[in-house]
């Protein structure tokens, strides 16, 4: 049962643009969602969150979205640089320490 | 501080062996959670141990059993090995009050042939 997706398995934007990740959920339930990084060989790195009461979290050039009556999330990314190509997870928490992922997004910013 | 470490990096078993990964967490965390994830696929979570006893359990099989010992290390071990447990298995930890902040490891990636 695939509670969070990705439909997009890669996504490719030129530097400078916005990149724009997306990520649906089913589970009504779940507390808040990340986003994490991931680069070949390394674990994935935590990028962003946002509590499941809030609709917006920024930071820096990361921005994530939260519409919770479409069951959405997604991450903007802006200017979009090189060093941000990899691989994005999203992720939704029940119960405060159970993690359910999707299945990713390749980000290619081409220079 | 050494963050996440994992070992082994690489593993080869054979089908119907058993297996034990291990995970030392980031300096000052005391929860360990174990995630499965497969080529093309994101982290499906295994369980989690806070207090040396697990908490939480995802959708695996009792072939999948876990330990986390009194410094906050965690090993996984895997009984009866199948084809599709290969995979890349990695560790993440945290503090129990702070589980959004999971730090995960490079990972082991377990071949089973």
């Amino acid at each position: 049962d695939q509670q969070v997706k990705q439909n997009s398995p890669s996504l490719s934007v030129q530097e400078g643009r916005i990149s724009i990740l997306n990520c649906d959920y089913t589970n009504s339930m779940f507390d808040y969602f990340l986003w994490y990084k991931k680069y070949p060989a390394e674990g994935p790195t935590f990028l962003i969150s946002i509590s499941s009461i809030k609709d917006k979290n920024e930071d820096g050039r990361f921005t994530v979205f939260l519409n919770k009556s479409a069951k959405h999330l997604s991450l903007h990314i802006v200017p979009s640089q090189p060093g941000d190509s990899a691989v994005y997870f999203c992720a939704a928490v029940y119960n405060f320490n159970k993690f359910y992922f999707g299945s990713g997004t390749k980000l290619n910013v081409k220079p | 501080d050494a963050g996440v470490t994992q070992s082994p990096t690489h593993l080869i078993k054979t089908r119907g062996q058993q297996v034990t990964l291990r995970c030392s967490p980031k300096s000052g965390h005391d929860t360990v959670s174990w995630y499965q994830q497969a080529l093309g696929q994101g982290p499906q979570f295994i369980f989690q141990y806070y207090e040396e006893e697990e908490r939480q359990r995802g959708n695996f099989p009792d072939r999948f059993s876990g330990h986390q010992f009194p410094n906050y290390s965690s090993e996984l071990n895997v009984n009866a090995l199948l084809l599709g447990d290969s995979a890349l298995y990695l560790c993440a930890s945290s503090l129990s009050t702070r589980a959004s902040g999971q730090y995960f490891g490079p990972g082991t990636r377990l071949t089973v042939t």
